[in-house]
């Protein structure tokens, strides 16, 4: 049973340290996204990837987030150093999205990483 | 820039249909889609309709109306399971067909 899996489900840390997330994407998908969803903002975009290369960041705070994809099997995001604000829960979605015509593929979500920080 | 917009919340009695609004305006277009996320879990995959009309699934039917920036998502024979929130996502053409979230619906069905 395919599915996008997420490490760590819940991870509590104090302001200033670092953090990373990790996801494993579906095999076989191309697209690989990075969402906050807190209760004031909804699902946020923060980053995503096609093919591993980064296609937009401009919604991540660049100063402290960054987020890579180091092989088809995983991507990070990490914060450095973390802050009480970036309390949230971080979800990955991964797709197959055609980009030459054909139906755009649904995206898969994890089951999201719980961060708060004191 | 893009604009997706859905109401707050909604309450519906359990057996009755209840219909979820979407608009959006976005710099491109390649499909809309809705998703279900219950409280603590992961959004969920419910339709997806990228011409015109309605697409049924079940008890849950999607509308589109790409000229008016319009869908809605129907949900008919409400189960007390349904309580969810429900989020529309636009597949746009910027940088390769992104996906931009709505804020959500909060549906309450009451017994």
């Amino acid at each position: 049973d395919a599915r996008v899996t997420q490490t760590p489900r819940h991870k509590v840390t104090e302001m200033g340290q670092e953090v990373t997330m990790r996801c494993q994407p579906i095999l076989g998908h191309n697209t690989v996204f990075w969402y906050r969803q807190t209760m004031m903002q909804g699902l946020e975009l923060l980053a995503y990837f096609r093919n591993r290369a980064p296609l937009d960041d401009s919604g991540m705070p660049k100063d402290r987030f960054s987020a890579e994809m180091p092989d088809a099997t995983l991507a990070t995001l990490k914060i450095q150093p973390s802050e009480p604000r970036d309390s949230a829960v971080y979800f990955c979605a991964s797709g197959l999205v055609l980009t030459s015509g054909g139906k755009t593929g649904e995206l898969f979500f994890g089951e999201g990483s719980r961060l708060t920080v004191l | 820039g893009q604009n997706i917009d859905q109401p707050t919340e909604m309450t519906a009695t359990e057996g009755a249909i209840v219909q979820i609004n979407c608009t959006y305006q976005t710099s491109g277009f390649n499909g809309l889609f809705w998703y279900q996320q219950h409280a603590g879990e992961a959004p969920t995959f419910l339709s997806y309709n990228v011409l015109d009309g309605l697409e049924e699934k079940g008890r849950f039917s999607s509308f589109l109306s790409r000229s008016k920036g319009y869908s809605y998502l129907l949900l008919k024979e409400l189960q007390m399971k349904d309580s969810a929130s429900y989020l529309c996502a636009v597949s746009d053409d910027n940088y390769g067909q992104n996906f931009v979230f709505g804020p959500g619906t909060r549906l309450s069905v009451l017994p």
